[in-house]
């Protein structure tokens, strides 16, 4: 049973660049949340998807933005990105209370 | 106020010995649920151990268990007999009320856990 997974596992870019990061949930799951974890500190929610809609929303500006597609997979875009946007960027499924993440995806932002 | 607390930045413990990571939490709901979770070097978060609020038991599961006293809204995780690939990050987490909408995890900032053999 293969658990959550995430592409690209690593990617640069340039500040003021676009990137789409990519989440295939857990097999039998219907929800997908996305966090960010900046150097030496706890993720931070950036928003959940459940039957292709957000359905709830953490402190982030609208350069974060998300789709959830019929197959419960999901995508995270990032546009006019920042130095700041340099972080793992971590995919979480569920289906009732427990979050199951994904390996991440290292965004470096020059 | 900071909603979970993680006081310890960095532990080390000799192999085979037990372990108790700390986490403090503050909510003014009735219905949450506290996580911990484990991050190796690779990054991914390893889901351990969940208890719920109204949960009456101390959660375990396998060599984790998670000391709940909600009267000082504390969760700490207990490792017994410490082993080297328990060497990573821990992160305390918590989700405040249940049910549709509300399933947001809060983490703390982490404790580092090193084994010493």
């Amino acid at each position: 049973d293969a658990g959550v997974t995430q592409s690209p596992t690593h990617l640069i870019k340039t500040r003021g660049q676009q990137v789409t990061l990519r989440c295939s949930p857990k097999s039998g799951h219907d929800t997908v949340s996305w966090y960010q974890q900046a150097l030496g500190q706890g993720p931070q929610f950036i928003f959940q998807y459940y039957e292709e809609e957000e359905r709830q929303r953490g402190n982030f500006p609208d350069r974060f933005s998300g789709h959830q597609f019929p197959n419960y997979s999901s995508e995270l875009n990032v546009n006019a990105l920042l130095l700041g946007d340099s972080a793992l960027y971590l995919c979480a499924s569920s289906y009732g209370e427990t979050q199951y993440f994904g390996p991440g995806t290292r965004l470096l932002v020059l | 106020a900071q909603k979970i607390t993680q006081t310890q930045p960095g532990m080390f413990v000799q192999e085979k010995e037990a372990v108790t990571l700390d986490c403090t939490y503050d909510t003014s709901d009735q219905s949450y649920g506290l996580f911990w979770y484990k991050q190796p070097s690779s990054g991914e978060m390893i889901f351990l151990i969940y208890q719920g609020s109204y949960d009456e038991q101390n959660a375990t599961e396998g060599r984790y268990s998670l000391n709940f006293q909600k009267a000082r809204k504390s969760a700490n995780l207990v490792i017994s007999a410490s082993q080297l690939g328990d060497s990573a990050m821990y992160f305390c987490a918590m989700r405040e009320g249940f049910g549709f909408g509300n399933e947001k995890l809060t983490f703390g900032t982490g404790t580092r856990l090193t084994i010493i053999p």
